[in-house]
């Protein structure tokens, strides 16, 4: 599966949008853009995937560019309660979910 | 109601012993994990079972055995604990992994092992 970089950390006020970046310049056809997040101290949290077409879902919208080289994660009203690390992940389903750093998204009041 | 359960949840224990962790999953998967995740927060896989069987056994010392008794239940069992077993330890499931179908994983809420 493709790696991918993301920011190490981020702020965003309570109530604004978190728009969370994602590179994966090395994406290949078969693979999805996977997002999980991982709230303190519990288990990976499965918020959305897509392949070429934006998605949205009642947790988030996936934004992908036209290449696929790049995403967004957008959480359209952050609260308290989405502070975690978010995690961006290529993957095929061929083999188990590779986890890198994540993103620590600090929502503040 | 809980999708994939994991117990203990913490499991304090000295260096030597042997101990094991449960993992059970209710969602009619296929596929069942066991990630570990160290005090740098990285997630790495370690096993992967399918329908009782092993597929996937990343660079884990032969001390970790993970055992399935069914298709909903994978357990770890760990030999003459060390220091460095210390970590988190996910379990998760998915439909059946590979076979060009795409599957979103489910994971536990984790047990928290400490070796002293």
């Amino acid at each position: 599966d493709a790696k991918t970089t993301q920011p190490p950390s981020m702020d965003c006020a309570e109530g604004r949008a978190a728009n969370l970046p994602c590179n994966h310049s090395t994406i290949s056809g078969n693979e999805y853009v996977y997002w999980y997040r991982q709230i303190h101290s519990q288990g990976p949290q499965y918020i959305i995937h897509g392949l070429k077409n934006n998605e949205t879902n009642e947790m988030a919208s996936l934004i992908i560019t036209e290449d696929r080289k790049s995403s967004t994660l957008i959480l359209p009203h952050a609260t308290l309660r989405d502070t975690a690390v978010y995690y961006c992940i290529a993957y095929s389903g061929n083999t188990p979910l590779v986890f890198g750093k994540g993103t620590r998204l600090s929502v503040i009041a | 109601d809980t999708a994939v359960s994991q117990t203990p949840k913490y499991l304090v224990t000295q260096m030597g012993n042997d101990k094991s962790i449960k993992c059970e999953q209710n969602l009619g998967h296929d596929t069942m994990y066991w990630y570990k995740q160290d005090s740098k927060k990285f997630l790495k896989i370690m096993f992967s079972y399918n329908n009782k069987e092993l597929i996937i056994n990343e660079t884990v010392p032969n001390r970790f055995s993970p055992k399935s008794p069914d298709k909903a239940h994978l357990n770890l069992h760990i030999n003459s604990l060390e220091l460095g077993d210390s970590a988190v330890y996910f379990c998760a499931s998915s439909r059946q992994i590979g076979g060009g179908m795409l599957e979103t994983q489910y994971f536990g809420p984790g047990t928290r092992l400490l070796v002293l």
